[in-house]
């Protein structure tokens, strides 16, 4: 059964600061990897996709990356916003049963 | 990119009655999805749902309280039935982008059983 935990559960971080997200997951055996964003009481944003075949994808200010055998994902979200300010959830994509398995998520406050 | 509606967006129900949640989607999609997402916590999985067929439930999931129906390729419900204080969670739908891999959410329908 996969299991996906993201460190840490809460940050806080100055405006305009360069910032690292950290999502790590058991079961290697991924097609691919999505990074989301949830404003509170909202829906799900995406905002990133990396395939299992790629090493990183980028978006503006934000940086994904993927190693697939260490089961490690990133989120690099560079100079910093206050509407920035969300949570970040990680959410790989299993072989054979096509579902997405949900992290714990990061809880992002930027500071004016 | 998929455009989700769900309807309602909120409701307060009260203990042993049912409450039931529409998605609307923009395009047609062969699988959607509805998730729970418990107050802090992250999104569970409840069910998959295939138009033209039973929908698939997660463990700890049964037809019974969360019925689904998928009647087309850009529609569905989910009811909760018999609530309790239990049930208050985000309840969310989503689908399979059909040219890209990426899943998208509709945003979300916020339930609180007295």
């Amino acid at each position: 059964k996969q299991e996906v935990t993201q460190i840490p559960a809460a940050l806080s971080v100055p405006e305009g600061e360069n910032l690292v997200l950290n999502c790590s997951f058991t079961d290697s055996a991924i097609y691919n990897l999505q990074w989301f964003r949830q404003d509170p009481g909202k829906g799900l944003t995406s905002l990133l996709l990396i395939q299992s075949s790629q090493r990183e994808q980028t978006s503006g200010r934000l940086n994904a990356s993927l190693d697939k055998s260490s089961g490690r994902s990133t989120l690099y979200i560079a100079a910093s916003q206050p509407g920035d300010s969300a949570t970040y959830l990680c959410a790989p994509l299993n072989f054979g049963n096509e579902k997405l398995t949900f992290g714990t998520g990061t809880r992002l406050t930027i500071i004016p | 990119s998929a455009v989700i509606s769900q309807k309602p967006s909120r409701d307060i129900c009260q203990r042993g009655t049912s409450l039931t949640i529409q998605c609307q989607v923009d395009s047609q999609v062969t699988m959607m999805f509805w998730y729970r997402q418990q107050p802090g916590q992250s999104l569970t999985l409840i069910a998959t749902a295939n138009q033209g067929s039973e929908a698939t439930y997660e463990s700890g999931f049964v037809i019974d309280k969360f019925p689904i129906s998928r009647p087309n390729l850009t529609f569905s419900t989910l009811t909760v039935s018999n609530m309790s204080p239990e049930d208050s969670s985000i309840y969310l739908c989503s689908v399979d982008g059909q040219a890209t891999d990426t899943q998208y959410f509709g945003p979300g329908t916020r339930l609180t059983v007295l």
